[in-house]
């Protein structure tokens, strides 16, 4: 089944406990990117991969740090969490091919809840 | 500043009722347009896409979307809604620059019996 799986599901961590959540896709897609979703906030975007070794800055990148080293995984760390990183993240990923389109469709993993205390 | 507002942060209809939810966006250019809807627990599913041509979508589970430029909108619609229609939804813009793609706050939808 075509999917993106993220892990963990949930988590409850404290200030200052580096901590990495997982993202992997089994469509060979090009492009994966992270998103948090609060509330009034919709979804932002963290950061996002055009390609293996390729990242790039969203909206909202300050205290994350992403690495893309094989094409389907794309993890997203959080060196030194602090309670306004808690949040419902989402990775999602889409096809490119050549070039990329902003009428690619994303496939988007269940989420990940992150409460930092 | 580029945007994708949706007005209403939540909405409830009776189960038979029709529904709309309003989507506006601000960009240069027409952008490739989105509705996705997330269930609880869930991540976002496509109900539907605008990209070009017939400015009336038709999408998964029912929905439609009008794009309508002079007002730069997408509203989603669905003639009668069903319990199971209960859900965030959200507008989308994916933009060929900058790689990204921009969500609205979303709008949560309760369907009352």
């Amino acid at each position: 089944e075509a999917q993106v799986t993220q892990n963990p599901r949930y988590l409850i961590t404290v200030t200052g406990k580096k901590l990495t959540v997982t993202c992997s896709q089994n469509m060979n897609h090009e492009y994966m990117s992270w998103y948090r979703q609060d509330p009034g906030l919709g979804l932002r975007q963290i950061y996002y991969s055009m390609n293996v070794e390729v990242t790039d800055k969203g909206d909202v990148p300050e205290g994350y740090k992403v690495s893309r080293k094989e094409k389907r995984n794309f993890p997203l760390i959080l060196e030194s969490p602090s309670p306004n990183q808690t949040s419902l993240y989402f990775c999602a990923s889409t096809w490119t091919g050549l070039s990329f389109s902003g009428a690619n469709v994303l496939t988007f993993g269940a989420g990940s809840r992150l409460t930092v205390l | 500043a580029q945007s994708v507002t949706q007005p209403d942060i939540h909405i409830t209809v009776s189960e038979g009722a029709s529904l709309e939810l309003r989507c506006n966006y601000s960009y240069g250019a027409t952008p490739y347009l989105f509705w996705y809807v997330q269930s609880p627990g869930q991540g976002l599913q496509l109900l539907l896409k605008y990209f070009s041509g017939d400015t009336l979508v038709q999408g998964i589970k029912g929905f439609e979307a009008e794009f309508k430029r002079s007002q730069s909108s997408f509203n989603l619609r669905k003639p009668s809604v069903h319990w199971s229609d209960a859900a965030e939804y959200f507008c989308a813009v994916g933009l060929n620059t900058g790689n990204q793609f921009y969500f609205g706050t979303g709008t949560s939808l309760t369907v009352i019996p």
